[in-house]
């Protein structure tokens, strides 16, 4: 059974960082394209990363320099690394694994809370 | 960037339903596949994967949820809604490497 666990959340203040990590089970992680996507509280989805299997990684403009995704293969783990945190950026994150070669987000974590706020 | 944009909807329950999405540039991939999935997301629940690559139907997801369309203009449909249908949907391309999603539909029962 796939699962994907998020931890790492937490409240911190404008300027500051914290790292998310995403635990993966039931699969081959390093065969799969990996995500973070994350939603404000009322609000739709908003892609944050991307990341192959390969380690290539793509970005959303709104969180580019400022955010970085890596991942782990022998620990099964992705990665969210934030800085200079923005109130904007208070949200659920949640990591998402690919469908094979579909390009299709599948199997979801049920997410972690950042808030930023002084 | 491309923005994705859905049309809202109210549906009676046992009535067909259908949702709209548009992308203000084409969703064909250099290599010929066309990256638009549809995601349900139930309150209070993660989404959950129910269409990739504009008409697959993901495993498990019934069939009365298909999904059709080309180039910019895609659409959902449900052939019957059922009380467990209501959430909010939502489109998401994936043919670029900035990925983006619509900014979803809620289906509610009149």
């Amino acid at each position: 059974e796939v699962q994907l666990l998020e931890s790492g959340g937490g409240l911190v203040q404008p300027g500051g960082s914290l790292r998310l990590s995403c635990a993966a089970s039931g699969f081959t992680f390093s065969n799969y394209v990996m995500n973070w996507v994350r939603q404000a509280p009322g609000k739709g989805l908003e892609w944050v990363s991307t990341i192959g299997g390969a380690g290539n990684t793509y970005y959303a403009d709104s969180v580019r320099g400022r955010f970085t995704i890596s991942r782990d293969n022998s620990r099964n783990t992705l990665y969210l690394q934030m800085n200079n945190l923005r109130v904007e950026d208070t949200a659920v994150y949640s990591c998402a694994k690919d469908f094979e070669t579909s390009l299709a987000p599948d199997y979801w974590g049920q997410g972690t809370l950042v808030t930023v706020s002084s | 960037d491309i923005v994705m944009t859905q049309t809202p909807l109210s549906v009676t329950l046992g009535q067909p339903a259908s949702i709209s999405c548009r992308s203000n540039q084409s969703l064909v991939h250099s290599d010929g596949n066309t990256y638009l999935s549809w995601l349900q997301q139930r309150p209070g629940q993660p989404p959950r994967l129910l269409i990739y690559k504009i008409s697959n139907r993901f495993s498990g997801v019934p069939d009365r949820f298909s999904g059709s369309g080309a180039g910019t203009d895609f659409t959902l449909k449900i052939s019957r809604v059922e009380a467990e249908d209501v959430g909010v949907y939502y489109c998401m391309q994936t043919a670029r490497t900035s990925r983006s999603f619509g900014q979803g539909t809620k289906l509610e029962i009149k």
